[in-house]
């Protein structure tokens, strides 16, 4: 079966980066793309990019461009968003998600957030 | 780049009614490319509708989606317990959300 394995909870200080990995089992991890959303507490869903695992082809919200970095790790099906700067208003539950269609597509099977805390 | 107006922003229903969610984007949403998600507190998104109609593997057929072009609909013909939760639309080419609509007991 599909999963999406996120890493841990984060605690970080203004103006520091984090990186956050997502894990992907049980398909053909070059076969789609992953996306990465996130939620600020009580509020809705952002979509922040995209990257293609088949040839690391990236497309940034333009909003977080020069901020954020995904990469990929096809040797161990796993997936990066860092994310650099950080401010308060970054304080959300990072969420990675499989893109259904080679380029565009819905999010079929998503991880079980991060929640990264921003803090001084 | 479009955007997407879901309201009600808050539904208020009982168990057994019908509830019917919508969502308008702001320029026609490229061949339906349009989904939904159902998300309740402490969980990730689920993806319930995609193709604007098309229900994803697994959803009860009380879930339904329709529209096109600019307007779209979710509707939940009899909410059961466990559908009282927030609902996004999205469209994926490219990606955007809409701010959510949040489903809550009479």
């Amino acid at each position: 079966q599909v999963q999406l394995v996120q890493s841990g909870a984060e605690v970080k200080k203004p103006g520091a980066s984090v990186k956050v990995s997502c894990k992907a089992s049980g398909y053909t991890f070059t076969s789609y793309g992953i996306s990465w959303v996130r939620q600020a507490p009580g509020q809705g869903l952002e979509w922040m990019g995209w990257i293609s695992a088949y040839n690391g082809n990236t497309n940034y919200a333009q909003k977080l461009q020069g901020r954020v970095t995904m990469t990929t790790d096809t040797s161990t099906s796993t997936a990066y968003m860092e994310l650099r700067s950080l401010r308060s208003d970054d304080t959300a539950v990072y969420y990675c998600a499989r893109v259904s269609g080679v380029v565009y597509g819905y999010f079929d099977y998503w991880g079980q957030g991060t929640l990264v805390t921003v803090s001084s | 780049e479009i955007v997407l107006t879901q309201s009600p922003g808050t539904l208020s229903l009982s168990p057994g009614e019908r509830a019917t969610l919508s969502c308008r984007a702001s320029q026609s949403v490229s061949s339906s490319y349009l989904a939904w998600y159902q998300q309740k507190p402490g969980q990730a998104p689920r993806l319930l509708i995609y193709g604007a109609s098309s229900r994803a593997t697994g959803i009860p057929d009380r879930f339904s989606g329709s529209g096109s072009g600019t307007d779209f609909t979710l509707t939940i013909s009899r909410l059961e317990p466990e559908d009282f939760a927030v609902y996004y639309c999205q469209q994926y080419k490219p990606w955007t959300f809409g701010q959510g609509t949040k489903v809550e007991i009479k």
